[in-house]
């Protein structure tokens, strides 16, 4: 069964410290992989997104890794904000289907 | 680009009354609408796809005759949960994905409804 699982459920880190959040998944045929953010009461805004043969992917503070043979990847957040308090969601594609399988989300809470 | 909204951002409405979401794709074209809902602390839950012209498919336990899906156009989809009850309370998120840029399974979500059922 396609799957995505996160860890950690939520996260409280103070301003300026670094986190990373944990994604395992079961999805196949894999297509790509996506981080969203989530701010509370708004749609998800993509933060990155890697296919098979990325390793990395960074977008300003954030930066994902994922490695396609032991289907795992991670989200690091360098230098946290408090604007950075939000759920972060992991996506696999399945590129059968197109569907978007989500993971259960990391619930970040940043503290000033 | 790649924009989507959704109307309204927020409804409250009395139980047994129907009410309509839209959703559009401000500046492409979305051959292919997706429903989410989504409970507090919980991820997103598919409830349906829609191709434009054609008929919804729903997912496993989403009933079809309770939320009515209608995507007319390359730009417009909607929502309309009808006889809507307390236990339909929740965030609605609609996504559009269409052919541009080149990847197929790129998904662009809507900012989300919240419906309140009293």
């Amino acid at each position: 069964k396609n799957q995505v699982e996160q860890s950690p459920q939520s996260l409280i880190i103070l301003e300026g410290k670094n986190c990373t959040l944990q994604c395992n998944y079961t999805v196949s045929p894999f297509s790509n992989l996506r981080w969203y953010k989530q701010d509370t009461g708004r749609g998800p805004v993509s933060l990155t997104i890697m296919t098979f043969s990325e390793n990395t992917k960074s977008n300003g503070r954030y930066t994902a890794t994922l490695d396609a043979d032991t289907k795992q990847s991670s989200l690091h957040i360098t230098a946290s904000q408090l604007s950075d308090s939000a759920s972060y969601i992991c996506v696999v594609s399945d590129s059968g289907t197109y569907k978007y399988i989500f993971g259960t989300g990391t619930r970040l809470k940043v503290l000033a | 680009g790649a924009v989507v909204s959704q109307h309204p951002s927020w409804v409250i409405c009395k139980s047994g009354t129907s009410v309509k979401i839209e959703c559009r794709s401000l500046d492409f074209q979305a051959t292919t609408m997706f429903w989410y809902r989504q409970f507090p602390k919980q991820s997103l839950m598919l409830m349906a796809t829609s191709n434009e012209g054609s008929k919804a498919t729903y997912e496993q336990g989403v009933e079809k005759d309770k939320f009515l899906i209608n995507h007319a156009s390359l730009t417009l989809s909607t929502l309309t949960v009808t006889s809507a009850h307390p236990e339909d309370s929740s965030f609605y998120i609609c996504s559009a994905r269409g052919a541009s840029g080149g990847r197929t399974d790129t998904q662009y979500f809507g900012p989300g409804t919240r419906l309140t059922v009293l």
